[in-house]
């Protein structure tokens, strides 16, 4: 049964730090893995999507990683900014439940003060 | 890009009472939608798998007489809380991909925060 874990749960840093999030998933057979954001009370916006065959993607400030054969992730982001605080989420496929069923991390929230 | 509307984005209503949630994919077709529940300050878990068409898969505890999903056209789901109690209340999430394209990602709704009083 795929499970996937993320560390820290919980980030405080000060404007302009560069950021490292973390995420660890059981099961290395995934399709893919994607990271989102929450803003509170509010639905999922889609960062970045990693095929298995990739190592990395970017878009603007943000940079995941993807080892599947040790199983982890990690989503960098540069520079940060208060506009950046949000739960971050890590998602894979369930390789049981196909392509689309998506087992979530639980999220590290991320608070960057000005 | 795709969007995916979610509406209500928030309903209160009363035990015993049923609520629908209603969500649509704005400019492309899914012929499979996803909704997901999230309790406050943990990961979104799967409820059930919504097919165009034929009837929704439900995850392994989710009461389907409970939780009645409606895939009636490749734009639309809506998921309906029949006699909600007060444990419904939550924060239900809908996702769908773009059935035309290949390997393409998921798009969430915003959410629909469900209070039962």
């Amino acid at each position: 049964k795929q499970e996937v874990t993320q560390i820290p749960a919980a980030l405080s840093v000060p404007e302009g730090e560069n950021l490292v999030l973390n995420c660890s998933f059981t099961d290395s057979a995934i399709y893919n893995l994607q990271w989102f954001r929450q803003d509170p009370g509010k639905g999922l916006t889609s960062l970045l999507l990693i095929q298995s065959s990739q190592r990395e993607q970017t878009s603007g400030r943000l940079n995941a990683s993807l080892d599947k054969s040790s199983g982890r992730s990690t989503l960098y982001i540069a520079a940060s900014q208060p506009g950046d605080s949000a739960t971050y989420l890590c998602a894979v496929p369930s390789g049981a439940g196909g392509y689309n069923k998506l087992i979530f991390g639980a999220g590290t929230r991320l608070a960057v003060h000005p | 890009g795709a969007v995916v509307s979610q509406h209500p984005s928030r309903v209160i209503c009363k035990s015993g009472t049923s609520v629908k949630i209603e969500c649509r994919s704005l400019d492309f077709q899914a012929t499979t939608m996803f909704w997901y529940r999230q309790f406050p300050k943990k990961s979104l878990m799967l409820m059930a798998t919504s097919n165009e068409g034929s009837k929704a898969t439900y995850e392994q505890g989710v009461e389907k007489d409970k939780f009645l999903i409606n895939h009636a056209s490749l734009t639309l789901s809506t998921l309906t809380v029949t006699s909600a109690h007060p444990e419904d209340s939550s924060f239900y999430i809908c996702s769908a991909r773009d059935s035309g394209a290949s390997n393409s990602p998921l798009h969430f709704g915003n959410g629909t925060r469900l209070t039962v009083t």
